[in-house]
């Protein structure tokens, strides 16, 4: 049970290249989330997918795009990165359904936009 | 909307040295506030979900409170080993977010 697995960790990109971060969980979770931490700004919330087939902005949307393609696996895409993209990005899950609504942390992805 | 704000920022520990670090929220209706433990280059870590007043959760040297408008997190004896980042996050309902306060910097020192 590896829990949640984010892939790349470290990632350094030019200005106006594109790339997806993956993420994916094996807990059966329903829910998934992606969310940046920049310092002294604390976790931010990009978009969110309450379950399967679904997703939705969170605080941070613009300049981000996600697909939930399964309920195992949810990805992030910058489709032009930009340096203010520059962050550790962090893919969570959560057991909704259950009572539960605390969410589970995968390692994060370093990425550095140049 | 809802505000989470974690005080102090950092805190330095003599270990052995008993503190507690504050998350106070502003939420039109929590049902859950939660503590993680966030460890350099890692993700957070859950730690412990509260969801009413009075309610107090243990593990290990860690204690968590909560009221109606704040939870303190207790740390009885630290050791350098409890040295993280700790956030709280607080639960409302829709979409199933959570918000996050900015966190407490600890490190207990021999």
């Amino acid at each position: 049970n590896a829990g949640v697995t984010q892939t790349p960790k470290f990632q350094v990109l030019k200005t106006g290249q594109s790339m997806t971060l993956q993420c994916a969980q094996d807990m059966n979770h329903n829910s998934m989330y992606w969310y940046r931490q920049d310092p002294g700004m604390g976790l931010r919330l990009i978009y969110y997918s309450a379950s399967e087939g679904t997703t939705d902005k969170g605080e941070v949307p613009n300049g981000y795009n996600v697909s939930r393609l399964n309920k195992r696996e949810f990805s992030l895409r910058l489709e032009s990165a930009a340096p203010s993209q520059t962050s550790v990005y962090f893919c969570a899950s959560t057991p909704v359904g259950s009572g539960s609504y605390e969410q589970y942390f995968g390692p994060g992805t370093r990425l550095t936009v140049t | 909307e809802d505000q989470v704000t974690q005080s102090p920022e950092a805190l330095r520990l003599q270990e052995g040295e008993s503190s507690s670090l504050n998350c106070s929220y502003t939420v039109s209706g929590l049902r859950g506030l939660f503590w993680y433990r966030q460890d350099p280059g890692k993700g957070p870590e859950f730690l412990f979900t509260l969801y009413s007043a009075g309610e107090e959760k243990e593990k290990e040297r860690l204690k968590a409170t909560l009221t109606k408008k704040e939870s303190f997190l207790h740390i009885t004896a630290p050791k350098p080993e409890d040295s993280a980042t700790y956030l709280c996050a607080v639960y409302t309902g829709g979409g199933n977010k959570l918000t996050f306060g900015t966190g407490t910097q600890l490190k207990v020192e021999l």
